[in-house]
């Protein structure tokens, strides 16, 4: 596609749920990273991988996030057990390699825990 | 700890007034800074810079960064309705940090009529 594209956009669910967030990156685009912005607050990295691997999850919370890239083009990010800390505006953003090259975002997902 | 500082936090402005957003920056190895422009969703690229002293033009925008300093500014000339936004900085820093970008809080840009 011609940008990078979230789905869902937005999404409510109740504390203690499994949810999914899918993002598929610019096409060529081999870098893609997960970012998660707080009201009022510039976006917080969470991982970051190159091809089919995270090169970089040091920015995951705690063990109920998880993200996965098996064929190095469309990721999901995997929240298990919810809570009500973890709403959020999830983004993601995709770049054409690992050298200098500038970050481009998608729409991101509107995660709402009840 | 990277640490990306925006100011001020907000302003507003009218029509036709020049804008000047500014972004300091502690990081342990300096890759880049970017600037992205964000109204309702997706932060928009505007500029990436490397060099210090090397001013970056896009229409009214520019920005330009000093690596002494640890810093940057985006200018905005001739102010519309249609540049309110949140005006985000982010630095692109290598080790271990590399591919990541640590963003500052933005700067919510208000331009009235």
């Amino acid at each position: 596609g011609a940008g990078v594209s979230q789905t869902p956009s937005n999404k409510v669910t109740e504390k203690g749920k499994y949810v999914e967030l899918r993002c598929d990156p610019i096409s060529g685009h081999t870098a893609l990273y997960w970012y998660r912005q707080s009201l009022g607050q510039g976006p917080e990295f969470l991982i970051y991988f190159q091809g089919t691997g995270a090169a970089d999850d040091s920015g995951l919370p705690n063990d109920r996030f998880f993200a996965v890239r098996p064929e190095g083009s469309v990721s999901t990010l995997k929240i298990q057990r919810t809570e009500r800390g973890d709403s959020a505006v999830y983004l993601c953003a995709s770049s054409s390699g690992t050298g200098n090259q500038p970050q481009h975002f998608g729409d991101g997902t509107r995660l709402s825990i009840l | 700890e990277d640490k990306v500082v925006q100011s001020p936090l907000s302003l507003v402005v009218h029509e036709g007034d020049t804008v000047t957003l500014n972004c300091s920056y502690e990081v342990t190895n300096f890759r880049s800074l970017l600037w992205y422009k964000q109204e309702k969703k997706a932060p928009t690229f505007l500029f990436m810079l490397t060099s210090s002293g090397i001013e970056k033009k896009s229409g009214r925008l520019s920005s330009i960064l000093d690596k002494k300093e640890l810093f940057s500014i985006l200018n905005i000339t001739a102010t519309q309705t249609g540049d309110s936004a949140v005006y985000l900085c982010a630095v692109n820093a290598g080790g271990t940090s590399y591919g990541k970008l640590t963003f500052g809080q933005g700067t919510i840009l208000t331009v009235h009529p």
